[in-house]
């Protein structure tokens, strides 16, 4: 399979833990998105890597989360200190500068539960 | 006012016939537009894009750009009991690589 892939598929976490996703996109993308869904709602945009630059991060991304891409391959996205809000659906999509570049590709998402 | 209003449904229409899905959005800049489609628990999966005004048609799926009345619509023709999902809307600006998506519309096709 070679779409974009995200683990884990499920987190259930306490309160005030800290929690990791991994995002592997598509290959030969150089551009990859993190999104964040809730139930009933659209995918909210949270920020965004050109190879391992981050150069956008929306309001929605308070100081509790982070993201990198190191080598410009994977990336992780890190929320410290959950609260109940953070209860979503993460996704994570990737694109190429060669092509359309709005055209993004989405992976399955992880479902984070806090408790 | 939200950028990207959608319908949220649900729309349910028996199997067969032609399924019309709509959004309309207030951003003039918005030149790039999606469809995307996204069964339950899992993420979205691009099905139409679009750039500026005009149709596209893809098999049973045609999708609509209206700029001057800002609006879109994604057709869906002999629909059938596997195209129940939601259906999100989504559009972008130029040289802005974040998509704004709507609420999304759930759609189910009765059998």
């Amino acid at each position: 399979d070679t779409g974009v892939s995200q683990d884990p598929r499920h987190k259930i976490t306490k309160r005030g833990q800290n929690v990791t996703f991994r995002c592997d996109p598509i290959s030969e993308h150089n551009r990859l998105y993190w999104y964040r869904q809730t139930l009933g709602q659209g995918p909210e945009f949270l920020t965004y890597f050109q190879n391992e630059a981050q150069l956008e991060k929306s309001r929605l991304l308070s100081d509790r989360f982070s993201a990198e891409r190191p080598k410009g391959s994977f990336s992780t996205l890190e929320i410290q200190r959950t609260e109940q809000g953070d209860s979503a659906m993460y996704l994570c999509a990737s694109s190429s500068t060669g092509t359309a570049s709005n055209e993004q590709f989405f992976g399955p998402g992880t479902r984070l539960t806090v408790l | 006012q939200k950028e990207v209003e959608q319908d949220p449904g649900p729309l349910s229409v028996p199997e067969g016939a032609i399924v019309s899905l709509n959004c309309t959005y207030s951003n003039s800049a918005f030149q790039y537009f999606m469809w995307y489609r996204q069964y339950s628990r899992k993420g979205p999966e691009l099905l139409m894009y679009t750039y500026s005004s005009g149709n596209k048609e893809d098999g049973r799926f045609t999708a609509q750009v209206d700029k001057s009345s800002k609006y879109i619509s994604l057709f869906i023709r002999d629909s059938q009991p596997s195209d129940s999902a939601t259906y999100l809307c989504a559009m972008s600006e130029p040289g802005d690589d974040k998509i704004i998506f709507g609420k999304g519309t759930r759609l189910h096709i009765l059998p």
